[in-house]
């Protein structure tokens, strides 16, 4: 069994700060996938980012870096130079590379804000 | 452009009623997913396909079944639907196992009154 734990339901920012948003998991796979969703209030779900479970390196794209800490099996998100733009909900999800195919889970999410 | 489409943005049906929710992919992915979205619940997946005719519970399917006889479509059914099943349901579909990423339909409301 897989488990997303986000321990944070809302976040403020102030416009052109950093902030970070937490995303603990579970797992009893060996390889897995780590992403990060946005959904703005239009409800789209739009893919930030990716991390795989045996990358050396964290991801990163563009504003958004993934922190993946493997021993403590979080994976937070970064996001630099907050933009008004950036308020929406915020998803964390994993899926196994076991299997053979994709099952996916989703965190709660967080409620970022980003303040003028 | 890729492309997830469910047939319905709102729905309204009555208790006991059965509802089919429908979603169709362009992409000729072989993973489709069915979510149900709550407030301060997240997304939670109800059912999930990786073939045509293949099925795998998701952590929420009582109360649903689902159907993929072509590779394209994947519904969701609510046999007799009750006032709790009220939620956004929203459909993806992948391709690959873990490292993918997923690509979401629109999402559908339903309300049951």
């Amino acid at each position: 069994a897989q488990k997303i734990t986000q321990t944070q339901p809302g976040m403020f920012v102030q416009e052109k700060e950093a902030v970070t948003l937490d995303c603990t998991y579970d797992t009893s796979d060996p390889s897995y996938g780590l992403f990060w969703y946005k959904q703005p209030s239009s409800g789209e779900m739009i893919f930030l980012i990716y991390q795989g479970s045996y990358d050396q390196q964290n991801a990163t794209e563009g504003r958004y870096s993934l922190n993946f800490q493997k021993a403590r099996k979080s994976a937070n998100l970064v996001i630099s130079a907050s933009q008004l733009g950036d308020s929406a909900m915020y998803f964390c999800a994993m899926s196994p590379y076991s299997g053979g195919y994709q099952k996916v889970t989703f965190g709660i999410g967080t409620k970022l804000q980003v303040i003028p | 452009d890729v492309k997830v489409t469910q047939s319905s943005r709102y729905l309204v049906k009555r208790t006991g009623e059965k509802v089919f929710l429908e979603c169709v992919q362009d992409m000729d992915h072989e993973n489709m997913f069915w979510y149900r979205q709550d407030p301060g619940l997240g997304l939670r997946l109800i059912y999930f396909s990786y073939d045509v005719k293949m099925k795998e519970k998701g952590d929420i399917p009582e109360g649903y079944s689902v159907s993929r006889e072509k590779k394209e479509r994947f519904s969701l059914i609510l046999e007799s639907a009750s006032t709790n099943q009220t939620s956004m349901y929203l459909c993806a579909s992948g391709t690959g196992t873990g490292g993918r990423k997923l690509f979401f339909g629109s999402g559908t409301q339903l309300s049951v009154l």
